[in-house]
């Protein structure tokens, strides 16, 4: 059974600082991973992918990937109360079919 | 229109109806995705399409029927469904691979009572 794992949370962080949302998964042979943001009542909504260890920036957003210890990791600088959502990892295996985790929901308060 | 359009949003039906969902994509992807999104629970794959042709079935309960005409249009047939059904439908589209992910619809509310 090909997992992925979030914390559902809540994180809540103050407007302004560094939110850090992680994601492990269980299948070694994953090759592309994807963080989805989904507000309440609203379809996701692709941010980032990564394919390559290491980091990956993107204005606000850094994803992080380490394939030999499994884990995904998505970074939201200077945190604004508009990413207050729940956020989604999702990891590719067999070329096209995505498998989601539970999701993070992200609170950031003034 | 643009991206991936779904109808309808919202959907109430008997456990002795038939309906249909669809949805429509003008991306020029060429794979298509029904997921199922339920409280507490992770999007539940449940049928994959490539190029017109179905190349996964989740284990979905034959309640629920896909019919893939062209690239484009993706329906999800549902008959004698049951409470537990009851759940956000999404539909998704993206190049063949999906390497640079999915662009999702805004999905359908179905509820059964």
């Amino acid at each position: 059974q090909k997992e992925v794992e979030q914390n559902s949370g809540p994180l809540s962080v103050p407007e302004g600082a560094i939110a850090s949302l992680n994601c492990t998964y269980s299948d070694r042979g994953s090759q592309s991973f994807f963080w989805y943001r989904q507000y309440s009542g609203k379809s996701p909504e692709l941010i980032m992918f990564i394919y390559s260890n290491g980091d990956k920036e993107d204005g606000r957003f850094t994803a992080q990937l380490n394939k030999a210890s499994q884990y995904v990791s998505l970074l939201i600088r200077d945190s604004q109360p508009s990413d207050s959502a729940t956020y989604l990892c999702a990891v590719a295996y067999n070329t096209d079919k995505l498998i989601f985790g539970t999701g993070t929901r992200l609170q950031v308060f003034p | 229109e643009t991206g991936v359009t779904q109808t309808p949003r919202h959907l109430v039906m008997g456990m002795t109806n038939k309906k249909s969902l669809k949805c429509e994509q003008h991306l020029g992807h060429n794979a298509m995705y029904w997921y199922k999104q339920s409280a507490k629970k992770p999007l539940e794959l449940m049928f994959v399409y490539n190029f017109k042709e179905q190349t996964e079935n989740n284990s979905v309960p034959s309640r629920f029927s896909p019919e893939c005409p062209n690239s484009s249009h993706l329906f999800l047939h549902l008959h004698t469904l049951q409470p537990e059904d009851s759940a956000l439908y999404l539909c998704a589209s993206s190049q063949a691979g999906g390497r640079d992910g999915y662009t999702f619809g805004s999905g359908t509310r179905l509820t059964v009572v």
